[in-house]
């Protein structure tokens, strides 16, 4: 079974510059998450869709970050403009579904702001 | 709200002693409560979960943790350290009603020495 794939792993960009980061969860699985993962913290829910609809993004910055998923399948996160503090990794996980069942997490995407 | 606090953000252990993580949680209904470990520039992986079923949850690679609702705790455990279990190792809850927002703690560090 093919596990959560994201791209690009690596982004090295300026201050104010645009990025997205784009996440295929497994297939079948209902609901996707987008997480922020601060150096030495754990990481921070940004946005969860079930299929195609927005369950959570009360922790999204709506005013620089934006994520979409498109046919309730794969999803972008876009950072417009970014700024220094944004420097982190993004982890994408996907579900089934139920409140109780596993994360499954990709690889992650670190960026870093200069 | 509900609330994860994982007490250490390092510890460190020698190689065949007993490691314990500690983990206690602020909801006011018992939660599901998850350990997950995250290697080096991958992403976080399951080790275990509680549901509401047994209060003593085995996991992989020889973890358990112990639910116990009167002291809100979910501590991981194994009984010999292997310098392969090297590693940061995360508690997250998910609400059993509600909102199904999952939350992390901040995280441990184990290190294992030989």
């Amino acid at each position: 079974e093919a596990g959560v794939a994201q791209s690009p792993r690596y982004k090295i960009i300026e201050k104010r510059q645009s990025v997205a980061f784009w996440c295929n969860p497994i297939s079948g699985h209902a609901t996707l998450y987008w997480y922020q993962q601060i150096l030495g913290q754990g990481p921070k829910l940004l946005i969860q869709f079930q299929n195609n609809g927005v369950v959570d993004d009360s922790q999204l910055p709506k005013d620089r970050f934006s994520a979409e998923r498109l046919k309730g399948v794969d999803s972008t996160l876009k950072i417009q403009p970014a700024k220094l503090e944004d420097s982190a990794v993004y982890l994408c996980a996907s579900s089934l579904g139920d409140r109780a069942g596993e994360q499954f997490f990709g690889p992650g995407t670190r960026l870093t702001v200069l | 709200a509900q609330s994860v606090t994982q007490l250490g953000s390092h510890v460190s252990v020698s190689e065949g002693a007993l490691v314990l993580l500690r983990c206690n949680y602020s909801s006011s209904v018992p939660p599901y409560l998850f350990w997950y470990v995250q290697y080096p520039n991958q992403g976080l992986q399951l080790l275990l979960k509680y549901t509401s079923a047994a209060t003593l949850v085995k996991g992989i690679n020889g973890f358990e943790a112990e639910f116990k609702k009167s002291e809100t705790s979910f501590h991981l455990t194994k009984p010999s350290a292997h310098m392969s279990d090297a590693a940061e190792y995360f508690c997250a809850v998910t609400p059993p009603g509600g909102s199904y927002i999952p939350t992390f703690g901040r995280g441990t560090s184990l290190i294992v020495h030989p």
